[in-house]
């Protein structure tokens, strides 16, 4: 089955750039979406198709991709934006919905 | 501003049915898909299903059978039921819309379903 894989955790002090990873065979040819969830509070969407960004959203946030790998960026990174980040993507075949583990980003 | 609230028991007994509802204001049920996605404590986000709102459905293989969808675009609502519970169904399930871009740009607040005797 269709996976996206996405490592545990990244740190960053304030000010720096945080990049955050997500990895699928499939990406390439599928959409990626970036969502934020701070504790006990809902998702956000926070990029779209891969690089576009939602009205309401800081510029700070960016969203990039290079082969099986798409990257959502965080530049400037501020002490709001610590919390988890998913990836999300559809199976091309299936049309089912699959969401990456989720990383953790702790601001330093 | 669309806002989507969903609402159902808290508490469910092992093998019975967990039923929620999503009500959504503010706008129109057409032509978005409408999602299912929970989270257990502590882990990640999980689709369950969604409902298009002219009625196409799909859910994710993982739940098998134990999941029905509904919508009722009179009243502006959609509705989860999941069959037989046991403690892993015990999370946070959340209600979403998807836009025309793909992604889930309208959630509820997210409702805690806890599966215990």
């Amino acid at each position: 089955s269709y996976e996206l894989t996405q490592s545990p955790s990244v740190s960053v002090s304030p000010g720096q750039t945080a990049s955050i990873n997500c990895s699928g065979d499939a990406l390439p040819d599928q959409n990626v979406y970036w969502y934020q969830q701070r504790p006990g509070q809902a998702p956000v969407l926070v990029i779209y198709k891969d690089v576009e960004r939602p009205s309401g959203i800081p510029e700070r946030f960016s969203g990039s991709t290079s082969g099986t790998t798409v990257t959502l960026t965080i530049s400037g990174v501020q002490a709001e934006d610590e919390a988890d980040y998913y990836c999300q993507s559809v199976d091309r075949t299936s049309s089912y919905v699959i969401f990456g583990e989720g990383t953790k980003l702790t601001v330093l | 501003q669309v806002q989507l609230q969903e609402s159902g028991p808290g508490l469910v007994k092992p093998s019975e049915t967990l039923s929620l509802t999503c009500s959504v204001s503010g706008g129109s049920m057409s032509p978005y898909y409408w999602s299912w996605i929970r989270q257990a404590p502590g882990k990640g986000l999980e689709w369950i299903g969604y409902t298009f709102y002219s009625g196409r459905m799909d859910h994710n293989p993982s739940l098998r059978s134990r999941v029905t969808m509904s919508q009722d675009t009179s009243k502006r609502q959609f509705s989860l039921t999941l069959k037989s519970v046991t403690a892993a169904d015990t999370a946070v399930y959340f209600c979403a819309r998807v836009n025309r871009k793909g992604g889930m740009d309208v959630w509820g607040k997210g409702t805690t379903v806890t599966v215990s005797s």
